[in-house]
């Protein structure tokens, strides 16, 4: 699996948009790109993945650049529960018996 | 039905003991896996079961022997563990198959500290 390249800490102000940017120069044409995270002391849960096109769910937005060798998570109005640390993982399509091999992350402070 | 369960949440054992961890998931998914994660560091792969068959084992110490007694358990056997082996273990699920990504659903784990 490629790496990942995330900044270590990122603030947001409550309501404002989050952008989290995550590089992965060595990605491959078959990798997706996935985005998980993790609150304190619970489970990673997962957020959104894409491959080639932007993608937007329920709780984010993923915007891949064109060449691909990198990408931007946007949470669109953060909340103070959106504190937590982001992880960006780049994966082969269709590896589901296989591990998610987890970078340092993105500790995002959401604050009032 | 998009839970992962584990089992306990907490767990204090001596470093004679045996204990067990539990993981259940009524999804229908027969990929599972156990993460071990320290603290302030990030998720670190164990074990991966695919179709109730051990598929990868990354170099883990005897001391921790998985088991997938059927499609929706996995258990995590735990035996003469050492104080370093103290930290949180996450149990994960995906559908198995090869025709498109599929996300990893991950339980709440049990934080397990070795006296």
């Amino acid at each position: 699996d490629a790496k990942t390249t995330q900044p270590t800490s990122m603030d947001c102000a409550e309501g404002r948009a989050a952008n989290l940017p995550c590089n992965h120069s060595t990605i491959s044409g078959n990798e997706y790109v996935y985005w998980y995270r993790q609150i304190h002391s619970q489970g990673p849960q997962y957020i959104i993945h894409g491959l080639k096109n932007n993608e937007t769910n329920e709780m984010a937005s993923l915007i891949i650049t064109e060449d691909r060798k990198s990408s931007t998570l946007i949470l669109p109005h953060a909340t103070l529960r959106d504190t937590a640390v982001y992880y960006c993982i780049v994966r082969v399509r269709g590896q589901a018996g296989t591990a998610l091999i987890f970078g340092k992350g993105t500790t995002l402070s959401v604050s009032s | 039905d998009t839970e992962v369960t584990q089992t306990p949440k907490h767990l204090v054992m001596g470093m004679t003991n045996k204990k067990s961890l539990k993981c259940e998931q009524h999804m229908g998914h027969r990929a599972m896996y156990w993460y071990k994660q320290k603290a302030k560091k990030p998720p670190e792969l164990m074990f991966v079961y695919s179709y109730e068959k051990l598929s990868i084992n990354e170099s883990v110490p005897s001391r921790f022997s998985p088991e997938c007694p059927n499609s929706s358990l996995l258990n995590l056997h735990l035996h003469a563990l050492q104080p370093e082996d103290s930290a949180l273990y996450l149990c994960a699920s995906s559908i198995h198959g090869t025709s498109g990504a599929y996300e990893q659903y991950f339980g709440p784990g049990t934080r397990l500290t070795v006296t």
